[in-house]
């Protein structure tokens, strides 16, 4: 069974970091592009960031382009999202995503 | 951009009758590689994103025969043959081919009249 489990998030600042996980298990991790999606209260779904199976190419929007880096861990099966210089429109549940999902986990960016 | 489109965006159902979502694209969804990426998703309150669908047509594991899904070049549909209980929530379908950048439509509410 595919599972990816999130961690990470919670409550910052205007100007300070996060850094989000997603532990994978049931493919083969390594195999697999791998995406980060968010949803803002009351908003649509926003692709957020995307990374090859190898860890080499990554892609952001360009509402992060700059603050935040995706990185993977294909020993650990694991993904990363670095967020930094977080905005308080930052504020959102984060999804990684393989087609599969994970559960979510919340930013809240405030002052 | 791709921009998805989704109708209705709510949709009332009687238990036992059958549903179907539209979705549309900016631009065709067919990839270089001859496939289209187009996938369906549920999502129910509180829960974990579900997929559905992929590849337009292709039923993920465990997913009941009762959804199916159709269409190609920019025009998809989502059918559920008997809708039950346990399928209220919203439906999102979104866009894989223009990779790395996923789009989605914006959600369809399927609530039990």
């Amino acid at each position: 069974e595919v599972q990816l489990l999130q961690s990470g998030g919670g409550l910052v600042q205007p100007g300070g970091s996060l850094r989000l996980s997603c532990a994978a298990s049931g493919f083969t991790f390594s195999s697999y592009a791998l995406s980060w999606v968010r949803q803002a209260p009351g908003k649509g779904l926003e692709w957020v960031s995307g990374i090859s199976g190898n860890g080499k190419m990554t892609y952001y929007a360009e509402t992060v382009k700059g603050r935040f880096t995706v990185f993977r861990d294909n020993s650990k099966n694991t993904l990363y999202l670095q967020m930094n210089s977080l905005r308080v429109d930052d504020t959102a549940v984060y999804y990684c995503s393989s087609g599969y999902w994970g559960q979510g986990t919340l930013v809240t960016v405030s002052s | 951009d791709v921009v998805m489109t989704q109708s209705p965006l709510s949709l009332p159902v009687t238990l036992g009758q059958p549903a179907s979502i539209s979705c549309r694209s900016s631009q065709s969804l067919v990839h270089s590689d001859g496939n289209t990426y187009l996938n369906w998703f549920h999502v129910r309150p509180g829960q974990t994103p579900r997929p559905l669908i992929y590849k337009v047509s292709n039923r993920d594991s465990g997913v009941p025969d009762r959804f199916s899904g159709s269409g190609s070049g920019s025009n998809f549909t989502l059918e559920i043959s008997r809708v039950e209980a346990e399928d209220v929530g919203l439906y999102y379908c979104m866009q894989a081919t223009h990779w790395p950048m996923y789009t989605f439509g914006p959600g369809t509410k399927l609530e039990i009249k």
